[in-house]
This record gives structure tokens, sequence and C-alpha cells, in this order.
């Protein structure tokens, strides 16, 4: 049964620039989020996709968006890169919309210069 | 603000005692509750979750909910150096209808001597 995957693992960029970050959700789960965990502290909501659709978004700006593809897998990107957009993006999916359980991928270490 | 709070820890336990790790949080329409392990460099890893009121079990692990206190708390039985990692209490808080974001405290790091 595979788990959440992500990619890139690692990812470094300059200040300015763009970012996606990749994430396919567990076996039979559709619905996926996004954390942001910056170092020493714990996971932050970026947004929340199921069926296509951003549902919930979490406080951070517009800088962040996504996608959701018919196949349930899921990107991010961030635009116009910051220093303090430094951290480990997380993937969790769900089995269902509404399921309170999300599961963890492995993460995507991105360092912005 | 609605806040998740833990200890930061260090924990230092001996190998074989009971780790007592704690969590309170603000809103007090919580329903949902949920402990992560997180080794250090990798992701969180879902280890228990309680939706009422009570203890709930599983193996060594033990979560306890008291919404009136808004606290909850995971005993770790027979603690082993295995268990030396962080963590992180979430919540998924009363923000309207349809919210299933988690709340994440910032982690407690629990460290067993061998």
């Amino acid at each position: 049964d595979a788990g959440v995957t992500q990619s890139p693992t690692h990812l470094i960029k300059t200040r300015g620039q763009q970012v996606t970050l990749r994430c396919s959700p567990k076996s039979g789960h559709d619905t996926v989020s996004w954390y942001q965990q910056a170092l020493g502290q714990g996971p932050q909501f970026i947004f929340q996709y199921y069926e296509e659709e951003e549902r919930q978004r979490g406080n951070f700006p517009d800088r962040f968006s996504g996608h959701q593809f018919p196949n349930y897998s899921s990107e991010l990107n961030v635009n116009a890169l910051l220093l303090g957009d430094s951290a480990l993006y997380l993937c969790a999916s769900s089995l269902v919309y509404g399921a309170k359980e999300q599961y963890f991928g492995p993460g995507t270490r991105l360092t912005v210069t | 603000q609605k806040e998740v709070e833990q200890n930061s820890g260090p924990l230092s336990v001996p190998e074989g005692a009971i780790a007592s790790l704690n969590c309170t949080y603000s809103d007090r329409g919580s329903q949902s509750f949920f402990w992560y392990r997180q080794y250090s460099g990798k992701s969180p890893e879902l280890i228990m979750f309680i939706y009422s009121n009570g203890d709930k079990e599983d193996g060594r692990f033990t979560a306890q909910l008291n919404k009136a206190s808004q606290y909850v708390s995971l005993l770790i039985r027979d603690s082993q150096p295995s268990d030396s990692a962080t963590y992180l209490c979430a919540v998924i808080l009363l923000s309207g209808a349809g919210s299933y974001q988690l709340t994440f405290g910032k982690g407690t790091k629990l460290s067993v001597i061998p």
C-alpha cells in the first residue's frame, strides 16, 4: 500500500524565484492538505484540496497557490520566494473529504538563499 | 487567538519508565485530537487520535482527553530509546462548519535514556 509521496526531497532556490512542489496521496485517498513547518515549530496549515478545488485556506498570502489533478495528486506553488519561506513543506492526505485523520508524506525541504 | 500549547521540553525519562506528554488547547468547542511522532529530519507520523472524553489505549500508548479542562495527554508505557522523538499535539479547532485543518502545538522533545 503506497503511502504519501512528495517530490523533490530537497530544493534550493534564490529569493524572488518561483517553486513548485508535488504530492501524490496515499492509495485510495482523495483529499490533500499542505502544511509548512519552520525549524522548531509545529506544522502550519496552508490549504486543503478536494475535487480539484481549494476547500480551506490558512493564513498564508496569495503567493502560495495550489492545484489538484483528477488523479488526486496535488501541487503547491510559491511565487516571489522570501528567505522566510525556507521550511519543510508537508503534504497530508485523508481518505475522504471530512475524514479527520491525516497522513503525512516525507516532505520537501526548501531552502531560499 | 486559537492555540494549542505544549511544553517544549526536553523531557528525559529512563528506559522502561512512563513518559507523560501534555497539551492544552484554547477552543472549548474542539472535537478532535491527535498525537503525531516526529523523528529528527523526518515527517510527522500519526500515532493516536481521540474524539471522546476518557482514555484510549493502543499498545504502549494511551491518549487521555478531558474536554472540560481543555487538556489532552499522551502516556507512553515501558519507554524505549526508539521512542526518543518530538511529539506533536494537533487539534481540529472549531472554526466553522466543514473545518478539517489541523492546528499543531510546537511539540515536546522526548529523550529516553538507556
